[in-house]
């Protein structure tokens, strides 16, 4: 089954303590990213990658790091949360046609950070 | 700066009753259009996209767009409504003038009332 998996589902940590959030997929797709939603936003493209060692910025890329050693693999890295990092985080990825849109998304990694 | 719009936040229709969600993008000339679908606690599901031709598309669920450039619109649209479609709905942008990446508009949530 085509799918983008991420870990963990639900976290709870305090401010200051790194965390790692894995996203895995397994359709061989070129392009992933990472998105934040939070009430009244929509989503949010935090960092993306058209392949393998090939990372960029997105819109709201402070306070969090990537990086895509494998191409199935595209962790996301936040080296010292903060409360404002509070948010339901989600990874996508596409194969890179037509504008590399995402169009399979994980079912999100909700992060609280205290 | 680019943008979409989703200009209700919420949406209550009776079941069986036609339904009308509206989206509108700031600019692009050729964008590439999504609808997504978000069922509490999932992750974001794939209803339909527009590319280019034929500006009616029919998607997943019963549900179709259209795209009006006139208007910078693509508005989504089923015939009748069922309770399990109660949801949140994404529009989102992509295409040449967005880069490698989604916009994505605030989301409208969709309650279904019997």
């Amino acid at each position: 089954e085509a799918q983008v998996t991420q870990n963990p589902r639900y976290l709870i940590t305090v401010t200051g303590k790194k965390l790692t959030v894995t996203c895995s997929q397994n359709m061989n797709h070129e392009y992933m990213s990472w998105y934040r939603q939070d009430p009244g936003l929509g989503l949010r493209q935090i960092y993306y990658s058209m392949n393998v060692e090939v990372t960029d910025k997105g819109d709201v890329p402070e306070g969090y790091k990537v990086s895509r050693k494998e191409k199935r693999n595209f962790p996301l890295i936040l080296e010292s949360p903060s409360p404002n990092q509070t948010s339901l985080y989600f990874c996508a990825s596409s194969k890179i046609d037509r504008g590399h849109q995402p169009q399979h998304f994980g079912d999100g990694t909700r992060l609280s950070i205290l | 700066a680019q943008s979409v719009t989703q200009p209700d936040i919420h949406i209550t229709v009776s079941e069986g009753a036609s339904l009308e969600l509206r989206c509108n993008y700031s600019y692009g000339a050729t964008p590439y259009l999504f609808w997504y679908v978000q069922s509490p606690g999932q992750g974001l599901q794939l209803l339909l996209k527009y590319f280019s031709g034929d500006t009616l598309v029919q998607g997943i669920k019963g549900f179709e767009a259209e795209f009006k450039r006139s208007q910078s619109s693509f508005n989504l649209r089923k015939p009748s409504v069922h309770w399990s479609d109660a949801a949140e709905y994404f529009c989102a942008v992509g295409g040449r003038e967005y880069g490698n990446k989604l916009v994505f508009g605030a989301g409208t949530i969709l309650r279904v009332k019997s």
